[in-house]
């Protein structure tokens, strides 16, 4: 079965540098969420995307901003990069907001290492 | 705010042995969704399994069952003949009914280790 794809999978920037982070979810899911994990740490929501619209905030940095396009991918940008932002970046999809089938299942995630 | 708490960081059980990883979650609401995600070294974030809150029935999924306390707002999960791929984090997680707020909250996680 075709799973949520992320990329890249790895990523190197240096501090102030850019990067933009693209996720594809699964085929027919119409929601897409965006999570990260710092080292040893949980994964900390940031912003979800339902049929291309913002459907929830989380705890993401004015420096990041995201969109879901008309074919249901999603994109991160992130901009002015830190230290703190080496993280596991993951996205994840659903099919809709409600119910059971608002199963979210993650891809692979995006390592983003910030020197 | 809903909160996850997972208090033991790390567990470890004997191949084919049974274990259970312990979870406690604060919220007001009365419908929401629970669940476990397994992530192995691979960092891959993998569902174990959910739990609706309004099904009074603790969900299974072959080797794994839940032991899901609405009251106590208790959500354990068990892992019966435990294998050496069984080894990973643990991660409980919360997720409101549904609409806008429909992110999931996580615990702090643990560490299972399967000894052979």
């Amino acid at each position: 079965a075709a799973g949520v794809i992320q990329s890249p999978r790895h990523l190197i920037k240096e501090k102030r540098e850019t990067a933009t982070l693209k996720c594809y979810p699964i085929p027919r899911h119409d929601t897409v969420y965006w999570y990260q994990q710092g080292p040893g740490q949980d994964p900390q929501f940031l912003i979800s995307f339902y049929e291309k619209m913002q459907s929830d905030k989380g705890s993401i940095p004015d420096r990041f901003s995201a969109q879901q396009f008309s074919d249901y991918h999603s994109e991160l940008n992130m901009s002015s990069l830190e230290l703190g932002d080496s993280a596991l970046y993951f996205c994840a999809s659903s099919l809709g907001l409600a119910g059971v089938t608002d199963t979210q299942y993650f891809g692979p995630g995006t390592r983003l290492t910030v020197l | 705010a809903q909160t996850v708490t997972q208090s033991q960081p790390e567990m470890s059980v004997q191949e084919a042995e049974t274990v259970t990883l312990s979870c406690t979650y604060d919220t007001s609401e009365s419908d929401y969704y629970l669940f476990w995600y397994k992530q192995p070294p691979s960092r891959q974030m993998i569902l174990v399994i959910r739990q609706e809150a309004y099904k009074q029935q603790n969900a299974t999924e072959n080797r794994f069952s839940v032991n899901f306390q609405k009251a106590a707002k208790s959500f354990s999960l068990k892992i019966s003949d435990s294998q050496l791929g069984d080894a990973a984090m643990y991660f409980c997680a919360y997720r409101s009914e549904g609409g806008a707020n429909s992110k999931l909250t996580f615990g702090k996680g643990i560490t299972l280790s399967v000894r052979p």
